[in-house]
This record gives structure tokens, C-alpha cells and sequence, in this order.
């Protein structure tokens, strides 16, 4: 039973919009979730995290929006830019310290 | 120098043998992880290590064993390796205070460990 999932395995954008990366959690012990980004050839770099209490949290040009009654968070990447395009890795953590990770979503952000 | 190094980046071995994989970091961090992925999945955890004397199993910890050499060091073993343990490998550090991450538990990756297993 996957906790972390992220439904779309890929999403294409144009430079200078919105691109919107979805994840659903099915554990409700989860207290933080947090967002990676991952290059080919490298391993994958934090982005952004959010505490289970809040509901935003923002960072530049990344936010990150949690809906705890819906158990779905998303990260909303504003404007887009060809160096965003990776994949975007969402996970969740438990008081344990342990984090389980979603498929990831391949962004690929046209210039 | 990376902050967590992981060593061989790449290696392909025969069903049978036995492989190390090995990672050191100098963040400094109590924990240590070992992760595997799989080409269009998640990162799933193998082991973790709190601190030197204290190793746990992940998700998937069938077929491989671990030690944590000390605070900086943490390896993987494949006893006998076979073909479906081929994937990429990443060991992961983070710090149980929690500086600069809120408490959110905040890994660091290195760069990968991608295993061949013929």
C-alpha cells in the first residue's frame, strides 16, 4: 500500500507559467512533507517543507499548499524557468524521522 | 568535496558476488539512510542508523546487510547479489536537531551508487 502518491508521472509547462505538482497521502501520522528536485546524474536536493499544522508555506517561487482534510498537498512553482525542469519528488515524514517518498513527477518546462 | 560521497558511483557486477557500497559525509549528521530507486518509482528505504549503535531495517532490507563504521561512515552490503537488485543506490544523512530544517527532518543526498547485477 503506497502512503505517498504522486498521479502524474510527467508535466510540461511554458517558461514563464504556473506548473502545479500534485501528492496524496493516505497516513495521517504524517507530520511534515517536504518536496525534492532531482537532476539526472545526481542525487535529489531539498526544495521545500511544510509543517502538518500549517497550510502554506512559501519560498520565492516555490509555495507549497497543504490540505490535511483532503490528505493532498501541492507545490506551485511561479514563473516557471527551463532550469526547473527535474523530478519532483514528494515525501512525508513521521515523528519516527523516517520519510516515505511518492513516484516522482517529471517537470519539463519549455523555454 | 560533496558533502555526502558515495563510492563506486557505478559498478556491474555477476549473480553471486558480493558488493559493497559505501558512504561517508562530513555534515556532521547523527543519521544515516540507504535508499534504492527503481526506474519510474520512488526512493524506498533500506536501512537506517540513528547513530553508531543503533540500526534499523527499512521497507525493503531483504538481501542486504549494513554497518555503520562510525559517525561519518555508513555501508551497504549485497551478500550475494542478483539481478533484480539492480538500480540506483542513495545514502541520505540528516541531523536529529534539526537545525535549518524546522525540525522537518531534511535529507541530504549524495550523488548515487547505480548497480548492475548480470
Amino acid at each position: 500500500d503506497q502512503q505517498v502518491k504522486q498521479n502524474s508521472p510527467s508535466l510540461s509547462v511554458q517558461e514563464g507559467r504556473i506548473s502545479i505538482l500534485n501528492c496524496d497521502y493516505t497516513n495521517s501520522m504524517f507530520d511534515y512533507f517536504l518536496w525534492y528536485k532531482k537532476y539526472p546524474a545526481e542525487g535529489p536536493t531539498f526544495l521545500i517543507s511544510i509543517s502538518s499544522i500549517k497550510d502554506k508555506n512559501e519560498d520565492g517561487r516555490f509555495t507549497v499548499f497543504l490540505n490535511k482534510s483532503a490528505k493532498h498537498l501541492s507545490l506551485h512553482i511561479v514563473p516557471s524557468q527551463p532550469g526547473d525542469s527535474a523530478v519532483y519528488f514528494c515525501a512525508a515524514r513521521t515523528n519516527a524521522g523516517k520519510s516515505t517518498f511518492g513516484d516522482g513527477t517529471t517537470l519539463t518546462v519549455k523555454p | 568535496d560533496a558533502d555526502v560521497t558515495q563510492t563506486p558511483r557505478n559498478r556491474i557486477t555477476k549473480t553471486g558476488k558480493r558488493i559493497m557500497l559505501e558512504c561517508s559525509q562530513t555534515k556532521g549528521h547523527d543519521r544515516m539512510y540507504w535508499y534504492r530507486q527503481d526506474p519510474g518509482l520512488g526512493l524506498r528505504l533500506i536501512y537506517y542508523s540513528f547513530d553508531v549503535k543503533d540500526i534499523n531495517k527499512g521497507e525493503i532490507s531483504d538481501g542486504y546487510s549494513v554497518s555503520r563504521q562510525a559517525q561519518a561512515k555508513f555501508s551497504l552490503s549485497l551478500e550475494s547479489a542478483i539481478p533484480n537488485q539492480t538500480a540506483l543506490y542513495f545514502c541520505a544523512t540528516s541531523d536529529i536537531r534539526g537545525r535549518g530544517d524546522s525540525g522537518a527532518n531534511v535529507l541530504t543526498f549524495g550523488a548515487g551508487s547505480r548497480l548492475t547485477v548480470l
